[in-house]
């Protein structure tokens, strides 16, 4: 298993462009989540999803755009860059309680190595 | 509103010995968990340990325990016979109840710097 994956691993944007960032997992895992960490902080949740087709907004989604169209993939959209969301962007996945298949485990998240964006 | 808080920005320890990374949380939901994770210079989250807020008894996880004291709302790792590779920063962070998405709220962290 690879586990969670993300591209790229760094960017540089210029203000106004646009990307997205790219979260892929092979653990057929329901809950996805996007996090932002500035520098010297803790992370903070972007968006989240329970699973293909439902999305939500976590503690700081402006600027950001999710969808979830499969179980494995969570990309995560910057329309308009800002030199507000320079950050390291962290993917996270996790199973759902409910699930037969987390016996043992304590749902915990399973992070991603992390996209270092800058925008300039 | 949840909060998790962790007041120590960077600690030293020498080689060897125990070391306390301290956490404080609030919530009013009666079910949470908290967790601890280490963030390298490298930059990956690392879980480490997880302290369930009905588990009876503290949780421990190798070199890493937790010391959960519920009434003071407080969740403090510990760390004994640091290593060198300890240093790094160290995350602690809550979910709330069973049905809120198992959402993390995570506290500002704290740099651990093993002296040799």
């Amino acid at each position: 298993n690879a586990g969670v994956t993300q591209t790229p691993k760094f960017r540089i944007l210029k203000i106004g462009q646009s990307m997205t960032l790219q979260c892929a997992q092979d653990m057929n895992h329901n809950y996805m989540y996007w996090y932002r960490q500035d520098p010297g902080m803790g992370l903070k949740l972007i968006y989240y999803s329970v699973g293909a087709g439902i999305t939500d907004k976590g503690e700081v989604p402006n600027g950001y755009n999710v969808s979830r169209s499969t179980t494995e993939d969570f990309p995560l959209r910057l329309e308009l860059a800002a030199p507000s969301q320079t950050s390291v962007y962290f993917c996270a996945s996790s199973f759902d309680l409910t699930s037969s298949k987390v016996e043992g485990s304590y749902n915990e998240q399973f992070f991603g190595p992390g996209t270092r964006l800058t925008v300039l | 509103a949840q909060k998790i808080t962790q007041t120590q920005p960077g600690m030293f320890v020498q080689e060897k010995e125990a070391v306390t990374l301290d956490c404080t949380y609030d919530t009013s939901d009666p079910s949470y968990g908290l967790f601890w994770y280490k963030q390298p210079s490298s930059g990956e989250m690392i879980f480490l340990i997880y302290q369930g807020s009905y588990d009876q008894q503290n949780a421990t996880e190798g070199r890493y325990s937790l010391n959960f004291q519920k009434a003071r709302k407080s969740a403090n790792l510990v760390i004994s016979a640091s290593q060198l590779g300890d240093s790094a920063m160290y995350f602690c962070a809550m979910r709330e109840g069973r049905h809120s998405s198992y959402k993390l709220i995570f506290g500002s962290g704290t740099r651990l710097l093993v002296r040799p």
